[in-house]
């Protein structure tokens, strides 16, 4: 089985740095997938780890330890746009392929 | 650039009525999934196919049927709306398996309201 936690809410100052945190159980590993929904909106690709470390794409950077099951999502020079839903999704091996299994999510507000 | 194509986009049953979630992507990927989103709940996997003629239960199968006769096209059949089933869904195709770390795209999203 899987187990994914995040935090369910959040909230931040525009302009400032947010962390959001995932830990996850799963019976195998195959790399972990951030996303961000607006309200109302699908899901959008943000970023993938599969190897420990940080990857930086712009204002925002993803972390991995695979050995503590746990990854952070960090918002640099946040905006009013980032206020959002943002998914946590790990691979889980059930079924005849595996699929993606998703977090609860974390609902980050942005205030000025 | 259509990408991942989900109709209708709000519906309204009553219990016990039968319909159909259409699904259609563009960019030739051989895995579609479907998901349903409840406040709380989070994202949960239907059902998931990895390629033309194969389908596969996800999290919460019970209620739906797939299948994939194509590999543009996946839809879910809801049998016998049950109120239960009120949520919104969300297909999803991917290249391949995210198990290699394929990108899952996702269409907009279908309102769907049993009463």
């Amino acid at each position: 089985g899987q187990n994914i936690d995040q935090p369910t809410e959040m909230t931040a100052t525009e302009g400032a740095i947010v962390q959001i945190n995932c830990t996850y159980q799963t019976s195998g590993f195959n790399g972990l997938f951030w996303y961000q929904q607006h309200a109302g909106e699908a899901p959008t690709f943000l970023s993938y780890n599969v190897l420990d470390g940080l990857e930086e794409k712009g204002r925002f950077s993803s972390f991995l330890s695979r050995s503590k099951g746990y990854s952070y999502l960090l918002l640099k020079e946040l905006q009013m746009k980032d206020s959002a839903s943002y998914l946590c999704a790990v691979f889980d091996y059930g079924g005849s392929q595996g699929n993606l299994i998703f977090g609860k999510g974390t609902k980050l507000s942005v205030k000025p | 650039n259509a990408g991942v194509t989900q109709t209708p986009k709000f519906q309204v049953l009553k219990t016990g009525q039968s319909m159909t979630l259409q699904c259609a992507q563009d960019m030739n990927h051989e895995y579609m999934s479907w998901y349903r989103q409840d406040p709380g709940m989070g994202l949960r996997l239907i059902h998931y196919s990895v390629g033309a003629g194969i389908t596969d239960q996800g999290e919460v199968p019970n209620g739906y049927n797939v299948s994939r006769s194509t590999t543009e096209d996946f839809p879910l059949r809801l049998l016998s709306a049950a109120p239960s089933q009120t949520s919104v869904y969300f297909c999803a195709s991917s290249y391949s398996s995210p198990l290699s770390g394929n990108t899952i795209y996702f269409g907009e999203g279908s309102w769907l309201t049993v009463v």
